[in-house]
Formats: structure tokens, sequence, C-alpha cells
């Protein structure tokens, strides 16, 4: 089993609807939980942090976190076409010096 | 404020080769992470640099060696290069305390072993 999962994609939205990104990690102790966005050819892009159960809202980011699930999330609203990308989700690994990360999703938004 | 550099941008080396690259972290960082991305993978933790020393490693052979400076600049060397070592090297940075922190990357170096 992968430390960290996510849907490989790709998955694509209408320009205008909601996003939703999902990721499942193995490591019950894990405590910090965060999205990486990553165009083409660059580096990735941290997006949103989040450390507690619940929502955090940023802008037309929501992450979402369920820690007895194992389960993070990521949604967009009001998808760009400039939100096309790849996401990456990202839990810390051992003693908080490390993360591991999923392989990503690939997000395509149509215009 | 200056954000994560790395150099060079792209290299291109031979089998058997070794291999030098370089980061600065983001300003007021003084911790250094170093991660491989393979094409389609997301990024494998190499090692972690804090106060010049080797805090942490991921599962990559002592081919991978690294170092950091007292500015808090850092280099990953690679001996003995192999083709699967060719891939996307990136330098994070952050402000480490114990605990929960956040990565900036920098923009990365394409190594290409040929």
């Amino acid at each position: 089993q992968k430390e960290v999962e996510q849907n490989s994609g790709p998955l694509s939205v209408p320009e205008g609807a909601i996003a939703s990104l999902n990721c499942t990690y193995s490591d019950r102790g894990s405590q910090s939980f965060f999205w990486y966005r990553q165009y083409s050819g660059k580096s990735p892009e941290l997006i949103m942090s989040i450390y507690s159960n619940g929502d955090k809202e940023d802008g037309r980011f929501t992450a979402q976190l369920n820690k007895a699930s194992q389960y993070v999330s990521l949604l967009i609203r009001d998808s760009q076409p400039s939100d096309s990308a790849t996401y990456l989700c990202a839990v810390n690994g051992d003693n908080n010096n490390d993360m591991r990360f999923g392989a990503g999703t690939r997000l395509t938004v149509k215009p | 404020d200056a954000g994560v550099t790395q150099s060079p941008t792209h290299l291109i080396k031979t089998r058997g080769q070794q291999v030098t690259l370089r980061c600065s972290p983001k300003s007021g960082h003084d911790t250094v992470s170093w991660y491989q991305q393979a094409l389609g993978q997301g990024p494998q933790f190499i090692f972690q640099y804090y106060e010049e020393e080797e805090r942490q490693r991921g599962n990559f052979p002592d081919r991978f060696s690294g170092h950091q400076f007292p500015n808090y600049s850092s280099e990953l060397n690679v001996n003995a290069l192999l083709l699967g070592d060719s891939a996307l090297y990136l330098c994070a940075s952050s402000l480490a305390p114990a605990g929960v922190y956040e990565q900036y990357f920098g923009p990365g170096t394409r190594l290409t072993v040929t």
C-alpha cells in the first residue's frame, strides 16, 4: 500500500465548476497535510496547508481533513483554465522532517 | 523577498560521472530538503539538512550525499551516476522547529544521464 494515494486523473471540469481532489494516507500518526500545485515543467507551489480536522478556506480553495478516515481533500471553486495543473497531496513523514507525496492528480479545466 | 534558488537549471551527464547541484534557501529559512521527482511521479525525499547536519534521510543509496553551509545554502552530490538518476531534483526550504512546517520549492534542476 502506498503511503499517500491520489487518483491520477485526468480530472476534467468545465470552467466555473467545483473541482474536487482527494487523497488518502496510511500513517495514522501524520499531523501535517499540504496541497501543492505543479504546472507542467515547473516545480511544486504550496497552495494550502491544514493541520486540524475540518475545513480551511483560502480564496477559491478549501482544504478538508478527516484524520479518523485518513482522508484529505481540496476543493477548487469557480475553476479557471489557469487552474489546469497537477495537484500533489503531501503528508508529513517520520519526525515531521520529511514529506511523503502522492503521485498527483492532473486537473484540466475546460473553457 | 528572495525565494528558493537552484543551479544549474539543466545538466547532462554521462553514466559513472559525478554531479553537484546547488540550492539557496528562501530568506529567513534555515532548513533545506532535497527531493527527486521522476516523470509522472510525486517528489521523493532524499534528505534534509539543518544546522549543517543531515537530520533525516530517505531511502536513497550512499551515492547521494549533501552538505549545508553556514549561510544555510546546500549542495546535493551524486556519485557514479546511473541512467535511473535522470530526474528533476528539487530543493525545498523551510523554517523548521520540531513539529509542523511548510516547505517552499525552488525551480529545480533537470538532470539527464546518458
